[in-house]
């Protein structure tokens, strides 16, 4: 039982490249989250979704993509990376209301 | 709107000291709220959640927190540091539509000997 992954562990890109990062789960939980952790911001929502095939924004969703298409996996894309996107990107799972979330290990995001 | 203020950026307690981090939150209804904790490097991990009842609840490695609806308030506590307590701590609530947690921005603790 891994609980949450996320692949990869570190990435460094250039501005413009694109990439996804993918989050597994096999808690068979239907919400799954993307945040994104600045220094002294906290944790801020990029995108969610409450179940395969289905997404919303979350409350920084700019510049992001995602995508549901099994309940165990969770795709974030950036189509043109910018500095400004560079982070520690943590996704998370809940059964439905979310109420609590299970998270992963996260993914570090360098954007030159 | 909904919102967590946590107004330490950055706390250091003696080992063996007692522990208060503060939380503070903005919320209508009854919030169902969490205190998340992080090491270097590492995911987050729950340590507690309040849903309802009891309003002093437990949590793994010694935490309890307090909620009290009359200063918007759930801290969190620990009677005795360990050195290894050194991490980052999120207070959280959940939003109206249970779609989401909203953090706030965070406690360091630092653990000295």
């Amino acid at each position: 039982n891994a609980g949450v992954t996320q692949t990869p562990k570190f990435r460094v890109l250039k501005t413009g490249q694109s990439m996804t990062l993918l989050c597994a789960q096999d808690m068979n939980h239907e919400y799954m989250y993307w945040y994104r952790q600045d220094p002294g911001m906290g944790l801020r929502l990029i995108h969610y979704s409450v179940g395969e095939g289905t997404t919303a924004k979350g409350e920084v969703p700019d510049g992001y993509n995602v995508s549901r298409l099994k309940k165990q996996n969770f795709l974030l894309g950036l189509e043109s990376a910018a500095p400004s996107q560079t982070s520690v990107y943590f996704c998370a799972s809940s059964y439905p209301t979310g109420y609590e979330q299970y998270f992963g290990p996260g993914t570090r995001l360098t954007v030159t | 709107a909904q919102s967590v203020t946590q107004p330490d950026i950055h706390i250091t307690v003696s080992e063996g000291a007692s522990l208060e981090l503060r939380c503070n939150y903005s919320y209508g209804a009854t919030p169902y709220l969490f205190w998340y904790v992080q090491s270097p490097g590492q995911g987050l991990q729950l340590l507690l959640k309040y849903f309802s009842g009891d309003t002093l609840v437990q949590g793994i490695k010694g935490f309890e927190a307090e909620f009290k609806r009359s200063q918007s308030s759930f801290n969190l506590r620990k009677p005795s540091v360990h050195w290894s307590d050194a991490a980052e701590y999120f207070c959280a609530v959940a939003n109206q539509a249970g779609t989401a947690l909203i953090f706030g921005k965070g406690t360091t603790l630092s653990v000295s000997s």
